[in-house]
């Protein structure tokens, strides 16, 4: 069964420290996706990655990083987590557009 | 950027009846259509997509949009809703030579018995 795997489903984090998301597939994907759901708002791309070290700005990259250093690991970085970035972040993989999604972690920012 | 319109944020139905979540995207030369399916507490899985060919696709579970390229449409429906429909629906879209996809807010569907 396909699997793309997010480390956390809830995170509490402080205002200011910087939070790492990890995001994981099996499915040898090229592509891979980071996305923050928000009522009303649907789902709003932050960054994608369609290569190792490839990146590329998505709709909404102010205040986020990535990493990509193996194909299989895409990473999401907070770099000074701030209260707007509370949120359900949802990582995705595909071969074109998003085809796998994992089950999202719920980041709240105290 | 595409923009995609899911015109009802919030279907009611009860079970057994049929159901319709519509989705309006913005004009392009060539784009691919998408419906997922996010049951709760889970990430979104893909329900069906559009690409080319027949403009009526179906899924397995009993659902079917059909793409109207004159109207910018791709509705999604099913004739019979069962209390396991109980999600939320997302449109989305891209356009050929894109990987982006741009999504609509969703449409949270509950099935009453």
């Amino acid at each position: 069964d396909v699997k793309v795997t997010q480390s956390s489903r809830y995170l509490v984090k402080r205002t200011g420290e910087k939070v790492f998301l990890e995001c994981v597939q099996d499915m040898d994907h090229e592509n891979m996706f980071w996305y923050r759901q928000d009522p009303g708002l649907g789902l709003r791309l932050i960054y994608f990655s369609y290569d190792v070290k490839m990146k590329e700005k998505g709709d909404i990259p102010e205040g986020y990083s990535v990493s990509r250093e193996k194909k299989e690991r895409f990473s999401l970085i907070l770099e000074s987590a701030s209260t707007n970035q509370t949120s359900m972040y949802l990582c995705a993989g595909g071969s074109n557009q998003p085809q796998h999604f994992g089950d999202g972690t719920r980041l709240s920012i105290l | 950027a595409q923009s995609v319109t899911q015109l009802d944020s919030q279907v009611p139905v009860f079970e057994e009846a049929p159901v319709e979540l519509r989705c309006n995207y913005s004009s392009s030369v060539s784009v691919y259509l998408f419906w997922y399916v996010q049951y709760p507490n889970q990430g979104l899985q893909l329900l069906l997509k559009y690409l080319s060919g027949s403009t009526l696709v179906e899924s397995i579970n009993g659902f079917e949009a059909e793409f109207n390229k004159s109207q910018t449409s791709f509705h999604l429906r099913k004739p019979s809703v069962h209390i396991s429909d109980t999600a939320e629906y997302f449109c989305a879209v891209r356009t050929s030579g894109d990987y982006k996809l741009s999504f609509g807010a969703g449409t949270t569907v509950t099935v009453r018995a």
